[in-house]
């Protein structure tokens, strides 16, 4: 089957830690982006990325960083530099990037702050 | 830059009855305009996506939505909901000839009763 998977789907993350988020699509898809959603907010783009080696700061990227160094991989790092990491995050991928195409959406991951 | 405004957070409905999730959106250029569905801790899944041509959009699931230009507008509808139905539904926009990421709104969490 076709789709995006996001793994650990809970995290936790200690104070001063950085954590990577997993994301892997096996739709050959070009585009992929990382979402932030925290209650009542919606969703918030953090970077997004349509093609290998190059990617772009979303609306919320401090404390954050990502790399595209394959297709079907765009893995997110939470740094200790984001103060509030708490919240679920969700994945994305899209054909070409383009403004009219559908984005299919991974099944998230949870990030807790112990 | 764009912003998109669902002015009810939750909506309770009986099921069988109508309902309407708005959405009111400002862009100062051109958008393409999407509903999209998150059922409990999952990803989120496209309904339907207004690109061009009739106002008029049908989707999955029986939702269909109408684009008012003049009232910059998108409002989803469905005739007679289901249990099923209880989810949360973002609407969201793309700017045609910018950025290619989706702006979201703050969510409607639909919850049908029997």
């Amino acid at each position: 089957d076709g789709g995006i998977t996001q793994s650990p789907k809970y995290l936790f993350r200690k104070e001063g830690q950085n954590v990577t988020l997993s994301c892997e699509q096996n739709l050959n898809h070009d585009a992929m982006y990382w979402y932030r959603q925290d209650p009542g907010q919606g969703l918030r783009l953090i970077y997004y990325s349509q093609i290998v080696n190059d990617f772009q700061k979303g609306d919320i990227a401090e404390g954050y960083s990502v790399s595209r160094e394959k297709k079907e991989s765009f893995p997110l790092t939470v740094t200790s530099a984001q103060k509030n990491p708490t919240a679920f995050y969700l994945c994305a991928s899209s054909i070409d990037g383009t403004a009219q195409e559908t984005q299919y959406f991974g099944p998230g991951t949870r990030l807790l702050v112990l | 830059a764009q912003s998109v405004t669902q002015l009810d957070s939750q909506v309770p409905v009986f099921e069988e009855a109508p309902v309407e999730l708005r959405c009111n959106y400002s862009s100062s250029v051109s958008v393409y305009l999407f509903w999209y569905v998150q059922y409990p801790n999952q990803g989120l899944q496209l309904l339907l996506k207004y690109l061009s041509g009739s106002t008029l959009v049908k989707g999955i699931n029986g939702f269909e939505a109408e684009f008012n230009k003049s009232q910059t507008s998108f409002h989803l509808r469905k005739p007679s909901v289901h249990i099923s139905d209880t989810a949360e539904y973002f609407c969201a926009v793309s700017d045609r000839s910018g950025r290619r990421a989706l702006t979201f709104g703050s969510g409607t969490r639909l919850q049908v009763q029997p």
